[in-house]
């Protein structure tokens, strides 16, 4: 089945050991999104990438990095994890042009030490 | 920018009650609204959406009504269920560009 895949699900860090997140999709969309949710929140846009374009939202924090090289690929990259970090990151797609419904991914609870 | 309300944060309801939670919106350009499920430990799940050139959408107990006019949207659960409990987002879309604005999620507990 098509979907959204990420990895881990669950991660453990220390503070301030840089940390990856990985996501992947066989929707074969053009947009991937990355979010942060803290426990009973709505879940907070931290970037997206359209194609290969980058969109940052003006308030994430530097700290927080993204790479995708691929369509298939994209990854957060923590690069100081901070306490404050701790939270259910979630990866979402979407196929811009023809319809706007975004698919989210399992989310990776990320624990940092 | 955009601002999605949603009410209310909590409800609780009988089994085989309806649940009906709501949310309004801010710019009247808004065109796409999708409602997301999401159960615990789990990534947000589509439910069901509503683009605004329709005024209401069902599929089985799940139904969707948008009223431009007063920019806002309700999603209605017929005959819940245990299975139904959850936390639901209702979220917007502008007319420009990808990004989805999300309410602040309603914690719906279906008591059997």
């Amino acid at each position: 089945d098509a979907m959204v895949i990420q990895n881990p699900r669950y991660q453990v860090t220390q503070f301030g050991k840089p940390v990856t997140l990985s996501c992947s999709q066989t929707l074969n969309h053009n947009v991937m999104y990355w979010y942060q949710q803290k426990s009973s929140q709505a879940p907070k846009l931290l970037f997206h990438y359209y194609d290969k374009d980058f969109n940052n939202e003006a308030d994430t924090p530097d700290n927080f990095q993204s790479r995708r090289p691929n369509t298939s690929f994209c990854f957060l990259d923590i690069r100081s994890p901070g306490l404050g970090d701790a939270a259910m990151y979630l990866c979402a797609t979407s196929r811009a042009g023809t319809g706007e419904t975004q698919y989210f991914g399992p989310g990776t609870r990320l624990l940092v030490l | 920018g955009e601002n999605v309300e949603q009410h209310p944060s909590t409800l609780s309801v009988q089994e085989g009650d309806s649940a009906v939670i709501k949310c309004t919106y801010s710019d009247s350009a808004s065109n796409y609204f999708p409602w997301y499920k999401q159960e615990l430990g789990k990534g947000p799940q589509l439910i069901i959406d509503i683009r605004s050139n329709v005024g209401e959408k069902k599929d089985q107990r799940i139904a969707v009504t948008l009223n431009k006019t007063a920019k806002h949207f309700s999603l209605h659960i017929t005959e819940t269920q245990p299975e139904d409990s959850a936390v639901y987002f209702c979220a917007a879309k502008g007319a420009a560009g990808n990004k989805l604005t999300f309410g602040g999620g309603t914690r719906v507990l279906v008591k059997p």
